[in-house]
């Protein structure tokens, strides 16, 4: 039974660039969360998708959004680059009333 | 607006010592509260839980942790340590019960197991 995939494993961007991160859920699994790991840091929520429709969000710009696909795969897009977007990008899925199952994140680096 | 402590940012512990990882929350209503480890460059891993019952909770590789309601607090703990429990360890929090809520992570004690 596979667990949530993410991919790239790792990115180099440029600042100003645009970036999307893919997230495959753990099977059986419909909700979808990202979220941000700073170096050092604890992740911090960024939003969660559920039925295709983004569900909450946290304290994040609106350079950051996401899509949710019928197959429950979920996407993070990031516009506008910047250099503190540096960070690892964690997807995690869960189903109602259970809970997460991380993937292994994104490691992206802006310069 | 819910929040998680975790006032160590670093434990150091000699093998086969007991050791605890402190993690105290704020939250409105019954608090779901979530222990996670990392190990480098990975994604978190789920150690345990806590929803409702038993203080005491037990999980995954000998981690147990008790929730204490009176303290606000959810301390993780083993009897026992291995030098491979050296680790990121993450106290996590979920205002309610459904996957709905988002859960808050706390920021993270590094636990150094010394042989």
């Amino acid at each position: 039974d596979a667990g949530v995939t993410q991919s790239p494993t790792h990115l180099i961007k440029t600042r100003g660039q645009q970036v999307t991160l893919r997230c495959s859920p753990k099977s059986g699994h419909d909700t979808v969360s990202w979220y941000q790991q700073a170096l050092g840091q604890g992740p911090q929520f960024i939003f969660q998708y559920y039925e295709e429709e983004e569900r909450q969000r946290g304290n994040f710009p609106d350079r950051f959004s996401g899509h949710q696909f019928p197959n429950y795969s979920s996407e993070l897009n990031v516009n506008a680059l910047l250099l503190g977007d540096s960070a690892l990008y964690l997807c995690a899925s869960s189903l109602e009333g259970h809970g997460y199952t991380f993937g292994s994140g994104t490691r992206l680096t802006v310069v | 607006a819910q929040s998680v402590a975790q006032p160590e940012d670093q434990v150091n512990v000699a093998e086969g010592n007991p050791l605890t990882v402190k993690c105290t929350y704020s939250v409105s209503g019954n608090p779901y509260l979530f222990w996670y480890v990392q190990y480098p460059n990975r994604g978190l891993q789920f150690l345990l839980k806590y929803i409702t019952g038993d203080n005491l909770v037990k999980g995954s590789y000998g981690f147990e942790a008790e929730f204490n309601k009176s303290q606000t607090s959810f301390h993780l703990k083993k009897p026992s340590a291995l030098v491979s429990d050296s680790a990121l360890y993450f106290c996590a929090v979920r205002a309610g019960r459904t996957s709905y809520d988002k859960v808050i992570f706390g920021p993270g004690t590094s636990l150094s197991v010394i042989p």
